[in-house]
């Protein structure tokens, strides 16, 4: 099946900092979507991304769908960006999940 | 958008045991999907429940572990049992409200943290 890699694994950041974090995976996909899961585990969606460009905020993401890989930013990070942030691919009618970036950011 | 509540939000259980884990859905939806994130891991699809027919299990997924109903277009159901210390993990349910044929935005629950002793 399809595998879903995200970069880094972990991350600490001190407020007011900037982030990337990177999604590749291993086949085309219908479509990508970057969700944020807070610290009580509630997971929120943050963009739906097959291909080009979205900012929403702080946040934007881009996915280069031909190159199999997406990146979220996070500029000037706030404590309430921490938590864990997942990519997810569509492919055949399911969401299939990356492996996560656990973000910190410290005050 | 889509609200989905999902109860119980938290239990703990003795092994050998079911729990029955429900999940609605404030609009009507054709697919919901169940998902387990085991601690400190991502989250892995269990089925996918379409109303009017028989669960899709992944792989490692078994009907007579996971048995799922879905009722109607709101509403669904997914039962752990026989439960064993491994199953300990937060169950998820989500669905996308959008009407397409391919899924676009996945909405979540706030997930069901099970402790099996």
């Amino acid at each position: 099946g399809i595998q879903v890699e995200q970069s880094p694994p972990d991350l600490i950041l001190q407020e007011g900092a900037n982030s990337t974090l990177r999604c590749n995976f291993s086949d085309s996909v219908n479509n990508l979507q970057w969700f944020h899961q807070n610290p009580w585990g509630q997971l929120i969606n943050l963009f739906y991304i097959p291909s080009g460009t979205k900012q929403n905020g702080r946040l934007s993401a881009t996915t280069v769908a031909t190159e199999r890989y997406s990146l979220l930013y996070i500029s000037s990070s706030q404590t309430t960006d921490s938590g864990v942030y997942f990519c997810a691919v569509e492919k055949t009618d399911k969401l299939i999940f990356g492996t996560g970036t656990r973000l910190q950011v410290f005050p | 958008s889509a609200v989905i509540s999902q109860k119980p939000s938290r239990d703990i259980c003795q092994r050998g045991t079911s729990l029955t884990i429900q999940c609605q859905v404030d609009s009507q939806v054709t697919m919901m999907f169940w998902y387990r994130q085991q601690p400190g891991q991502s989250l892995t699809l269990i089925a996918t429940a379409n109303q009017g027919s028989e669960a899709t299990y992944e792989s490692g997924f078994v009907i007579d572990k996971f048995p799922i109903s879905r009722p109607n277009l709101t509403f669904s159901t997914l039962t752990v049992s026989n439960m064993s210390p491994e199953d300990s993990s937060i169950y998820l349910c989500s669905a996308d409200p959008g009407g397409r044929i391919y899924i676009e935005k996945l909405f979540f629950g706030s997930g069901t943290q099970l402790s099996v002793l």
